[in-house]
């Protein structure tokens, strides 16, 4: 759906180091979310962004940030992974254009992230 | 936002209607209900949404009381590839999808 790509798709790293995730998106949607979902609490929103360098935090946006500089790609940067942030992390588009099934969130295939 | 609340697991027989139930006693006038599924280790699919009316499209219909406290999502003809976790969230606008633990269907040959 909306043409959702995420790199990688499986990542491991070491605690300390800085680890970038991509998001890239082919619908020209305006709004561009992430998710990371773990057992027992579901999906939960970090940061999105409703255009090109206009973000916003979410529920859990403490030691992530986020950058988009073009409409297409969404990145998420954790600058100093600790095993915490060890999860399943989603992308997700909206059309943002108005009502109906055009504005409902699309999400990405998802990269799993382990920090060691 | 409104607390939904659904049962933890479902089965289903293959080529039988699922119904899967959802209350959300607290929905306020103007929150929409959407569902979606989530496929092992994929990503959340989108399914259908609506505000007080019924709806219908080519995945499944979606029934809400008149009082809106509750609804059902009804997959007409389950197949085994309709096994899945199904989510379903109340929420004003679209900016934060809260997803809980929704309902595992199982559906069995």
């Amino acid at each position: 759906d909306a043409g959702i790509t995420q790199s990688p798709r499986h990542k491991v790293t070491e605690t300390g180091t800085p680890v970038t995730l991509r998001c890239h998106q082919t619908e020209n949607h305006r709004y561009m979310y992430w998710y990371r979902q773990d057992p027992g609490h579901g999906l939960r929103l970090i940061h999105y962004s409703y255009g090109v360098k206009d973000t916003d935090k979410g529920e859990v946006s403490d030691g992530y940030s986020v950058s988009r500089s073009k409409t297409e790609d969404f990145l998420l940067t954790l600058e100093s992974a600790t095993s915490s942030q060890t999860s399943v992390y989603f992308c997700a588009t909206r059309n943002g254009a108005g009502t109906g099934s055009t504005d409902t969130q699309y999400f990405g295939p998802g990269t799993r992230l382990t920090v060691l | 936002d409104a607390k939904t609340t659904q049962p933890t697991s479902m089965d289903c027989a293959e080529g039988r209607a699922a119904n899967l139930p959802c209350n959300h006693s607290t929905i306020s006038g103007n929150e929409y209900v959407y569902w979606y599924r989530q496929i092992h280790s994929q990503g959340p699919q989108y399914i259908i949404h609506g505000l007080k009316n019924n709806e219908t499209n080519e995945m499944a219909s979606l029934i809400i009381t008149e009082d809106r406290k509750s609804s059902t999502l009804i997959l007409p003809h389950a197949t085994l590839r309709d096994t899945a976790v199904y989510y379903c969230i109340v929420r004003v606008g679209n900016n934060d999808m809260r997803f809980g633990a929704g309902t595992r269907l199982t559906v069995k040959p």
